[in-house]
């Protein structure tokens, strides 16, 4: 079946530098790929909704010049915490939706970011 | 505006007891697809169902059973005979109709403890 891969699955990075995340679609075309946040024991948020070749169309509340999403092929989209900060660390998680996936949305295993 | 309310936060019960999770949504949209989500400690979140909102037929598979009411807005899941390794933390999750640009809204989760 689909499969849509994480990188890194954890990464621990310094206050100040910046840390990217891709998200992979491995067997299928995404068209689109939506990114969420989690902080320990809450929800999933939906942080931008990115599609292939276009702008990330971001929620409200999130900070589009800190969250750099980039949707730059049907098979790769990465996001990139600029700055980051103690209170940015959280869970990220991708999910993927593509033409030929029948309309499914596929969850990536999830990155575990610690800014230290 | 689509909302998907998880009431009961935590959950524990006792081996081979069975347990329903409640999940009741708010959307103004006629099509909608439902889904329920599991997430072990590890994460990644586990695809368990998805339904749209015509097919209000009951779903059963294997342990797992879903009841979809429309008239209550309604997506109940119930473990039958639970299982240690059924612990998690679970997702009940909307999405109004799968345009390109549409997103999944996940409620809080319930967290389900089963003990030994």
């Amino acid at each position: 079946g689909a499969v849509v891969s994480q990188h890194p699955s954890w990464v621990i990075c310094k206050s100040g530098t910046s840390v990217k995340i891709e998200c992979r679609s491995l067997d299928f075309q995404a068209t689109t790929m939506f990114w969420y946040r989690q902080f320990p024991k809450q929800s999933l948020m939906l942080m931008a909704t990115s599609n292939e070749g276009s702008k990330a169309t971001y929620e409200q509340g999130v900070e589009k010049d800190k969250f750099l999403i980039n949707h730059a092929s049907l098979t790769l989209s990465t996001l990139t915490v600029t700055s980051a900060h103690p209170e940015d660390s959280s869970f990220y998680i991708c999910s993927a939706r593509g033409v030929n996936s029948g309309n499914t949305i596929y969850f990536g295993e999830g990155s575990w970011l610690t800014v230290v | 505006a689509q909302k998907v309310t998880q009431a009961q936060t935590e959950i524990s019960v006792v081996e081979k007891e069975d347990v329903t999770l409640d999940c009741v949504y708010e959307t103004r949209d006629t099509t909608y697809y439902l889904f329920w989500y599991k997430q072990p400690p590890s994460g990644e979140l586990v695809f368990l169902i998805r339904r749209n909102s015509f097919d209000e037929q009951n779903e059963i598979s294997g342990r797992y059973s879903w009841n979809f009411q429309k008239s209550t807005s309604s997506f109940n899941f119930t473990i039958t005979a639970s299982q240690v390794v059924d612990s998690a933390v679970y997702f009940c999750a909307l999405s109004e109709v799968l345009r390109r640009d549409d997103k999944i809204i996940f409620g809080k989760g319930t967290r389900l403890h089963i003990l030994p």
